[in-house]
């Protein structure tokens, strides 16, 4: 079976401009979470989707959104970015009948300038 | 609110020695706790999990934990390093049904370093 994919795997991008990444679920899982890594605050939580809905949401400011399609497949948004946004954005599914551990893909890192 | 602790930023071992990384949690209701490894520039790779039952799970690589209850510990051990393990190593923890949902709270994480 194939892993989580996400793309793009890097990212430049400018103080106040918005990017939107991408992730695909290993096949069958529809359970997707997000979570930011930086040096300074490590591993935190940004928000969890399930069937297109969203049902955890970590303590990151509105600017930071996601959405799930139909096909498991999600995708988060950052708006207005801003230099502390750098970081490695890791997405991770989870099948939904037991298992409980996340799988997660290699990760986008992106680069506020 | 749930929380995890790595007490050691490093942890060096010689290869073919035992190595230990230790993982304290809390969390309201039964832990699920998990560890992981991340390899530079790459995502967490899931090792092994406890979520009930025996206190040593048993997981990927030859690693194993210990579940201790009254310590509150999730400790991870390998009886024998080899130099490839080498790497970033997360504790984590999920709250029981009641309790933050499927979120995973992280420790600082450990690096391990095994020389020959």
């Amino acid at each position: 079976k194939a892993g989580v994919t996400q793309t793009p795997r890097y990212l430049i991008k400018t103080r106040g401009q918005q990017v939107t990444l991408s992730c695909s679920p290993i096949s069958g899982h529809r359970s997707v979470s997000w979570y930011q890594q930086t040096p300074g605050q490590g591993l935190q939580f940004l928000f969890e989707y399930f069937s297109e809905t969203q049902r955890n949401k970590g303590n990151f400011p509105g600017r930071f959104s996601g959405r799930q399609f139909s096909n498991s497949r999600s995708e988060m948004n950052v708006s207005t970015l801003e230099l502390g946004d750098s970081a490695l954005y890791l997405c991770a599914s989870r099948r939904t009948s037991g298992g409980y551990e996340q799988y997660f893909g290699p990760g986008t890192r992106l680069t506020v300038t | 609110a749930q929380s995890v602790a790595q007490p050691e930023d490093q942890v060096n071992v010689a290869e073919g020695n035992p190595l230990t990384v230790k993982c304290t949690y809390s969390v309201s209701g039964n832990p699920y706790l998990f560890w992981y490894v991340q390899y530079p520039n790459r995502g967490l790779q899931f090792l092994l999990k406890y979520i009930t039952g025996d206190n040593l799970v048993k997981g990927s690589y030859g690693f194993e934990a210990e579940f201790n209850k009254s310590q509150t510990s999730f400790h991870l051990k390998k009886p024998s390093a080899l130099v490839s393990d080498s790497a970033l190593y997360f504790c984590a923890v999920r709250g029981g049904l009641t309790g933050g949902g499927n979120k995973l709270t992280f420790g600082t994480g450990t690096q391990l370093k095994v020389e020959l």
